[in-house]
């Protein structure tokens, strides 16, 4: 039973454009969410987060957005860069993180030139 | 320099016999966590631990140990019970105040 679910395993976006990255959850008490980057055979980075008492975070060329109605959150990435292409992870948590982080499959995001 | 800690990076093991993997940090985190990635899978929780000679199971604990004898350590140990043990493990640490965990560059175990 998959609390956290990122249903596009891959996306590929051409370089300066919007890449938008989605991620849904069931758990209600989730109250916070983390993006993570990661390349392979290496740990993730953490990207950005948000907290349920707000609905948008941005951080430079980051954005994420929450949609607490809907348990939907999305990262926009813009303008995209040969760079940004790595397998981005969601994660999610309630009650200060204390028992972990629950993570989607991830999507892998390409970038083309 | 600052960080997280794994080795070794590449670890190859024969089946059941068992392996430690350590994790070393020196940002003065309380909390600990191990994570595993198999391939098209997002990260499982193992085990963690908020303070020293505390720990926790996660959602996939049985075949794994640990032990928090220091708080810069968080030794995972993979024992034979563990079924599938070939993986990527990951771990993390956070403040404990706070959500945003922070990760090491992992280790890759291979069981032949």
């Amino acid at each position: 039973d998959q609390q956290v679910k990122q249903n596009s395993p891959s996306l590929s976006v051409q370089e300066g454009r919007i890449s938008i990255l989605n991620c849904d959850y069931t758990n209600s008490m989730f109250d916070y969410f983390l993006w993570y980057k990661k390349y392979p055979a290496e740990g993730p980075t953490f990207l950005i987060s948000i907290s349920s008492i707000k609905d948008k975070n941005e951080d430079g060329r980051f954005t994420v957005f929450l949609n607490k109605s809907a348990k939907h959150l999305s990262l926009h990435i813009v303008p995209s860069q040969p760079g940004d292409s790595a397998v981005y992870f969601c994660a999610a948590t309630s009650g200060g993180g204390a028992d972990g982080l629950t993570f989607g499959k991830g999507t892998h995001l390409i970038i083309q030139p | 320099d600052g960080g997280i800690t794994q080795s070794p990076k590449y670890l190859f093991r024969k089946e059941g016999q068992n392996v430690t993997l350590s994790c070393e940090q020196n940002l003065n985190h309380d909390a600990m966590y191990w994570y595993r990635q198999d391939p098209g899978q997002g990260l499982r929780l193992i085990y963690y631990s908020q303070i020293v000679n505390d720990f926790q199971k996660g959602d996939i604990a049985e075949g794994y140990s640990v032990s928090r004898e220091k708080k810069e350590s968080f030794p995972l140990t993979v024992t034979s019970a563990q079924k599938n043990p070939t993986a990527f493990y990951l771990c993390a640490t956070d403040r404990g105040s706070t959500d945003t965990q922070y990760f090491g560059p992992g280790t890759r175990l291979t069981v032949l």
